[in-house]
């Protein structure tokens, strides 16, 4: 149980386009799912947490206009990559959380993204 | 404010060798630790947690935890490892009376040769 998963795993764009990246919890219903970003050997950058139905909250310095999260439902979570660039090129995870005593998150296969 | 550390970047370890993967960690009220581990380009899995309880926590692939209050750490343990384990361990920890989200170290590399 508990298995999120996400598409594409791997993406490969053209600069100024934009890539969406979606996120779904397979066999249960997230109360919340939160977007990371990881460079190469380093830790977790967390981007954004997003509850169903609401809008959702950015970490500082993370540009809401360009990176935009879209919660719809309990299971579906989406990033879209706006015009996009190189530096955006990363490996781009989404975890969903349930609420309760531990919030223990599970997270997604993670997403390759990179933009040329 | 939570944080949490994992003071080694990198651990090499002798097939077979226990191995321990440092974490110490900071909150106002009482912690919930967890330990997450990454493969090469796949998302993080979960290994074990603590919340409340016995302070040795018993997770998958024969891995464990000790949760020490007076040091304030919750390292990783394994008795015997295999080359397998090596991945990137990432710990996270959660104030019980703070923001429901977690906060993670930077990492750390287990390398296990064989």
């Amino acid at each position: 149980g508990a298995v999120v998963s996400q598409h594409p795993s791997w993406v490969i764009c053209k600069s100024g386009t934009s890539v969406k990246i979606e996120c779904r919890s397979l066999d249960f219903q997230a109360t919340t799912m939160f977007w990371y970003r990881q460079f190469p050997k380093q830790s977790l950058m967390l981007m954004a947490t997003s509850n169903e139905g609401s809008k959702a909250t950015y970490e500082q310095g993370v540009e809401k206009d360009k990176f935009l999260i879209n919660h719809a439902s309990l299971t579906l979570s989406t990033l879209t990559v706006t015009s996009a660039h190189p530096e955006d090129s990363s490996f781009y995870i989404c975890s969903a959380g349930v609420a309760g005593l531990s919030y223990e998150q599970y997270f997604g296969p993670g997403t390759r993204l990179t933009v040329t | 404010a939570q944080s949490v550390a994992q003071p080694e970047d990198q651990v090499n370890v002798a097939e077979g060798n226990p191995l321990t993967v440092k974490c110490t960690y900071s909150v106002s009220g009482n912690p919930y630790l967890f330990w997450y581990v990454q493969y090469p380009n796949r998302g993080l899995q979960f290994l074990l947690k603590y919340i409340t309880g016995d302070n040795l926590v018993k997770g998958s692939y024969g891995f464990e935890a000790e949760f020490n209050k007076s040091q304030t750490s919750f390292h990783l343990k394994k008795p015997s490892a295999l080359v397998s384990d090596s991945a990137l361990y990432f710990c996270a920890v959660r104030d019980e009376g703070g923001s429901y989200i977690p906060t993670f170290g930077r990492g750390t590399s287990l390398i296990v040769h064989p």
